[in-house]
């Protein structure tokens, strides 16, 4: 069964440092999200990303994110300067077109120490 | 600012026995959905609710949707342990979902 592939599972970074989180998303699907969920908080959007460019994003995705899609496969976030408080389980998601079901990946914990 | 409230946000409830968590929201959504997470997981989809008055059922559990109260019910039959986890509701009244807080089931012998 496709799904959503996450790499790394795991990353640990020092503070002010950049990380890049890849995803792959399904691949007929042509929506693509980033969620994170803080520690035994609840799950927050950040963006979402169709026909190659960013169609909404929250409060939460400052200027210290980005997301790109270099190919036709991976879907990247970016934190350029991480910070303490970015620590947290990040899932990427994605959907087929004409579709209400969104499929989110293993996640990735960032530690930022 | 649109919230979703689920409660209770801890449930302990021995096998064999029935359950409701309740799912309301504030704004205006015509999509509900339930996701199961279990401890350092991703998230399951359990349910999908696009309509007034929409219920389905898997195994034990069946949820529900009533968009004029804006509530939406997951209800648990006969639990067993498998069905320890924490469950989230989700609404999308645009562009992304909306979660609640989650509710951290546990079931016990």
């Amino acid at each position: 069964e496709p799904e959503v592939t996450q790499t790394p599972s795991h990353q640990v970074t020092q503070m002010g440092q950049e990380v890049i989180l890849r995803c792959v998303p399904i691949s007929n699907h042509l929506y693509f999200y980033w969620y994170r969920q803080i520690l035994g908080q609840k799950v927050e959007f950040l963006v979402s990303f169709y026909n190659n460019e960013i169609s909404e994003k929250s409060e939460i995705f400052d200027d210290q994110f980005s997301v790109e899609r270099p190919d036709g496969s991976n879907f990247t976030l970016k934190i350029r300067s991480t910070k303490l408080e970015d620590s947290a389980m990040y899932f990427c998601a994605s959907r087929r077109q004409g579709s209400t079901e969104a499929f989110f990946g293993q996640g990735t914990r960032l530690t930022v120490v | 600012e649109l919230k979703v409230e689920q409660n209770p946000l801890f449930l302990s409830m021995q096998e064999g026995k029935n359950y409701t968590i309740y799912c309301n929201y504030s704004t205006t959504s015509d999509r509900l959905y339930w996701y199961r997470q279990d401890p350092g997981k991703s998230l399951e989809s359990l349910f999908v609710l696009l309509s007034n008055g929409a219920v389905k059922q898997e195994g034990r559990l069946m949820a529900s949707l009533d968009t004029k109260a804006r509530l939406s019910t997951l209800h648990i039959t006969a639990a067993v342990h498998d069905l320890s986890a924490t469950y989230f509701c989700a609404v999308e009244p645009g562009y992304a979902l909306n979660f609640g807080k989650g509710t951290s089931l546990l079931v016990t012998p």
